[in-house]
């Protein structure tokens, strides 16, 4: 399966500052899903979008949909050091249990 | 959701030897899945493991490199066999709790140096 691309492959910003990251896919999907990984550790779930929804919320984060040009962004507001990491998306397709297939990710790096 | 433990953290091995990583759930689940991250990278699938059945390989991944044991429906090994330089990454078990679909939980993962 094709990993899906991710933007920007890094990204530096300040503290109080908002973070976008975008991933765009090749095949249809379930759902899409972010992940966040710190230093090369395991994976951390974020948020879960539907195939059906086009926005989700979870406190900082806004993640949006499009189905239709095959991509996503996820919006990390008023940044914080310990936001440091890398971030991926991941797509599931229209099977029950799921293999995900993972974006290539963006290290974002938050400066105090 | 689930608790997965993996061991060994990390390990540096000699090339041409094999080590087992090991993944354990505190809850039992019906599907277990083995990731590769080579370094700076993303995560691969390396293959489904079922219990009670073989586990399904990704291309790109064979059985005799990559064996795969599921005891139970809560454990689960991943052997890199005969190793090289090259099988140096992170590898990672992840767990899915609903059939609906959902989130992934991982293990921290087991940093593998080949040398």
């Amino acid at each position: 399966s094709q990993q899906g691309e991710e933007d920007p492959q890094a990204l530096s910003i300040q503290e109080g500052e908002n973070a976008t990251m975008n991933c765009s896919y090749k095949t249809s999907i379930n759902n899409l899903q972010w992940y966040r990984q710190n230093s090369g550790r395991g994976l951390v779930h974020l948020i879960l979008i539907r195939s059906n929804e086009r926005e989700k919320h979870s406190g900082r984060l806004r993640v949006t949909l499009d189905t239709s040009k095959k991509s996503s962004s996820l919006l990390i507001t008023a940044s914080r050091a310990a936001d440091t990491a890398s971030y991926f998306c991941a797509t599931a397709g229209n099977t029950g249990f799921q293999k995900l297939v993972f974006g290539t990710g963006t290290r974002l790096l938050v400066s105090p | 959701s689930a608790v997965i433990s993996q061991k060994p953290s990390r390990d540096i091995c000699q090339r041409g030897t094999s080590l087992t990583i090991q993944c354990q759930v505190d809850s039992q689940v019906t599907m277990m899945f083995w990731y590769r991250q080579q370094p700076g990278q993303s995560l691969t699938l390396i293959a489904t493991a079922n219990q009670g059945s073989e586990a399904t390989y990704e291309s790109g991944f064979v059985i005799d490199k990559f064996p795969i044991s599921r005891p139970n429906l809560t454990f689960s090994t991943l052997t890199v066999s005969n190793m090289s330089p090259e099988d140096s990454s992170i590898y990672l078990c992840s767990v899915e709790t609903s059939p609906l679909g959902g989130e992934a939980f991982f293990g921290q993962g087991t940093r593998l140096t080949v040398v």
